[in-house]
């Protein structure tokens, strides 16, 4: 069974400091691995996905994430926060056998940038 | 329009009440979701159909009785809602031939049961 956790209800930042949000996964076989960000009463916009090619991927806005099978892990960090970054961030991840049917999602990250 | 698109974004209703959320693609994809998201619980899967049959319930009440009469649009028809249905419910879609089967997500409605 997959299952996604993210350490962190809530991150507080500062503008220009590194940012970073932390997912852990558990899955039986290689999967596939997203961040979703969700602003203010809209939906959730994908900012990455790894799908089994480079273990570093570079997403929208700044924002990279690795992944790094030894420790079951896909943290996504930007090197300087800046306050539109403010916003709930979630991790999710599929089996590439059952696609998105069965996409977990975590329970999301609050990221707070403080001026 | 691009991309997924919801209507109402906005919704009160009575717990007598009978609307219907609606949901459009304009991806090409062959499934979409129904998704609910409460204040602090985790995004809960309610449905999901793949060339438009349903393949996925996850034990949601009766109240909520989605429809989907083509690949571009679904709905979520809503009757006698409780006060604890009041969310943010969130559509997506994908395309499940693709690799990884991203799924794209509307804006949402966000609903208030009164």
């Amino acid at each position: 069974a997959q299952s996604v956790t993210q350490l962190g209800s809530h991150v507080s930042v500062s503008e220009g400091a590194l940012v970073l949000l932390r997912c852990n996964y558990s899955s039986s076989v290689p999967p596939y691995l997203f961040w979703y960000v969700q602003y203010p009463n809209q939906g959730l916009q994908l900012l990455l996905k790894y799908t089994s090619a480079a273990t570093l991927v570079k997403g929208i806005n700044g924002f990279e994430a690795e992944f790094k099978k030894s420790e079951t892990s896909f943290h996504l960090t930007k090197p300087s926060a800046h306050m539109s970054d403010a916003a709930e961030y979630f991790c999710a991840v599929s089996h590439p056998n059952t696609g998105g049917f069965k996409t977990i999602f975590g329970a999301g990250t609050r990221l707070f940038v403080k001026a | 329009e691009t991309g997924v698109t919801q209507t109402p974004r906005h919704l009160v209703m009575g717990m007598t009440n009978k609307k219907s959320l609606k949901c459009e693609q304009h991806l090409g994809h062959n499934a979409m979701y129904w998704y609910k998201q409460s204040a602090k619980k985790p995004l809960e899967l309610m449905f999901v159909y793949s060339l438009e049959e349903r393949v996925e319930n996850n034990s949601v009440p009766s109240r909520f009785s989605p429809e989907c009469p083509n690949s571009s649009h679904l709905f979520l028809h809503l009757h006698t809602l409780q006060p604890e249905d009041s969310a943010l419910y969130l559509c997506a879609s994908s395309q499940t031939t693709s690799r990884e089967e991203t799924q794209y997500f509307g804006p949402g409605t966000r609903l208030l049961v009164l």
